[in-house]
């Protein structure tokens, strides 16, 4: 069965810090997601990544990065976080180049004060 | 503009009908949508999905219908249960865009005793 393990469930950090989310998935594949959730927003991609060190930018990019530095491992970077940036974190992962369905990890509540 | 689009945020229905939730989308370009399913506190889980070729794909309860004409999908359950309550998120993959998923905003079922 497909692991996607997020780091924290609840985060809560302060105006202008860096914060780092991390999510692990233990199934091999190529292919990771960030998104955040907001109510009536839905899913809205931040970052995906192909494979180690590729990343690319997804609808909403500003004000986060991301690191890949190993397949099962990718990080969303919060430069300096700001109260927009309160959400729901989401992490998801599937085989590269297909439409096999995404697995996502229980996701990390941010608040940010 | 959102291409994806879940106009009901919450719906309620007895134990024993049928749920319908309703997605609509613009591009043309997507070949492949997918429903989530969302408990709170936990990701996303994968419910059923159907390729543009199809117009109807069935699943024990659950059947995703297809009028690619209206650009219209639903996702039937039937009969409903109480553990059926949570949000439901609607997903369409464009090839164009390396199977990058867009999200609708979700709909809340509630499915009463």
């Amino acid at each position: 069965d497909v692991k996607v393990t997020q780091s924290s469930r609840y985060l809560v950090k302060r105006t202008g810090e860096k914060v780092f989310l991390e999510c692990v998935q233990d199934m091999d594949h190529e292919n990771m997601f960030w998104y955040r959730q907001d109510p009536g927003l839905g899913l809205r991609l931040i970052y995906f990544s192909y494979d180690v060190k590729m990343k690319e930018k997804g609808d909403i990019p500003e004000g986060y990065s991301v690191s890949r530095e190993k397949k099962e491992r990718f990080s969303l970077i919060l430069e300096s976080a700001s109260t927009n940036q309160t959400s729901m974190y989401l992490c998801a992962s599937n085989r590269g180049n297909s439409n096999q369905p995404q697995h996502f990890g229980d996701g990390t509540r941010l608040s940010i004060l | 503009d959102q291409q994806v689009k879940q106009n009901s945020p919450s719906l309620s229905v007895q134990e024993g009908r049928i749920s319908i939730l309703n997605c609509d989308y613009t591009n043309s370009m997507f070949d492949y949508f997918l429903w989530y399913k969302k408990y709170p506190a936990e990701g996303p889980t994968f419910l059923i999905s159907i390729s543009s070729i199809k117009d109807k794909n069935e699943d024990g309860r659950f059947t995703v219908f297809l009028n690619k004409s209206a650009k219209h999908l639903s996702l039937h359950i039937v009969p409903s249960q109480p553990g059926d309550s949570a949000v439901y998120f609607c997903a369409a993959s464009d090839p164009n865009a390396g199977n990058m998923l867009t999200f609708g905003g979700g709909t809340r079922l509630m499915v009463k005793p």
